[in-house]
């Protein structure tokens, strides 16, 4: 069965203070993966795209990688509006399956 | 501006009752979708629709019906069966389901048991 596993649940960090969310994925015949940011209280927005290992898309602060197995969202000196929860969404032919988040606050 | 329009944002359902949760879309995609979102889970595939007149059912799909009349409109009834209801709803759409493009979603509906 098609897992997604997104870690950590949640991360504290400080302004400035970089680090990297995880996702991790056992997905027969990945098509790419998506990147979706999510605010208290409203649906998900979309942020990124990647089709295949290897590729990197960047945003601002954001950069997304790709793996076999994992994608990775790397946030670049945060700053306090870059607080929400990040879901991460492995497609597998038809089908897009989401993570359960990591919840991001970066404290000023 | 083009976008995904869900009503009401919150809703309360009483004992024995039926619900209709609306989305309208304005971005002339050809597929919608409705998800369930629950504290601590993965947004879940409730229903969605390729075509007009067309629907599928996705992963939970139990408790709950869809219509899809129209290309802007799929509207989401949360029937008396759904036993624990409450939870955020959200409806996206995306160009089409076999392209792999991005869905885009509304800002969803909070419903709560009264």
């Amino acid at each position: 069965e098609d897992q997604v596993t997104q870690s950590p649940e949640a991360l504290r960090l400080q302004e400035g203070e970089s680090s990297s969310l995880n996702c991790s994925y056992t997905v027969s015949g990945l098509r790419g993966l998506f990147w979706y940011r999510q605010d208290p209280g409203k649906g998900p927005e979309f942020l990124f795209t990647l089709y295949s290992a290897g590729e990197e898309k960047e945003k601002e602060r954001l950069k997304a990688t790709l793996t076999k197995k994992e994608s990775f969202l790397h946030i670049t000196a945060p700053k306090p509006e870059d607080s929400a929860t990040y879901l991460c969404a492995p497609i597998n032919n038809n089908d897009m399956r989401f993570g359960a988040g990591t919840r991001l606050t970066v404290k000023p | 501006d083009g976008g995904i329009t869900q009503s009401p944002k919150y809703l309360f359902r009483k004992e024995g009752q039926n619900v209709t949760l609306s989305c309208e879309q304005n971005l002339n995609h050809d597929a919608m979708y409705w998800y369930r979102q629950d504290p601590g889970q993965g947004l879940r595939l409730i229903y969605y629709s390729q075509i007009v007149n067309d629907f599928q059912k996705g992963d939970i799909a139990e408790g709950y019906s869809v219509s899809r009349e129209k290309k802007e409109s799929f509207p989401l009834t949360v029937t008396s069966a759904q036993k624990n209801p409450t939870a955020f709803y959200l409806c996206a759409s995306s160009s089409n389901r076999e392209s792999n493009q991005p869905q885009h979603f509304g800002d969803g509906t909070r419903l709560s048991i009264l």
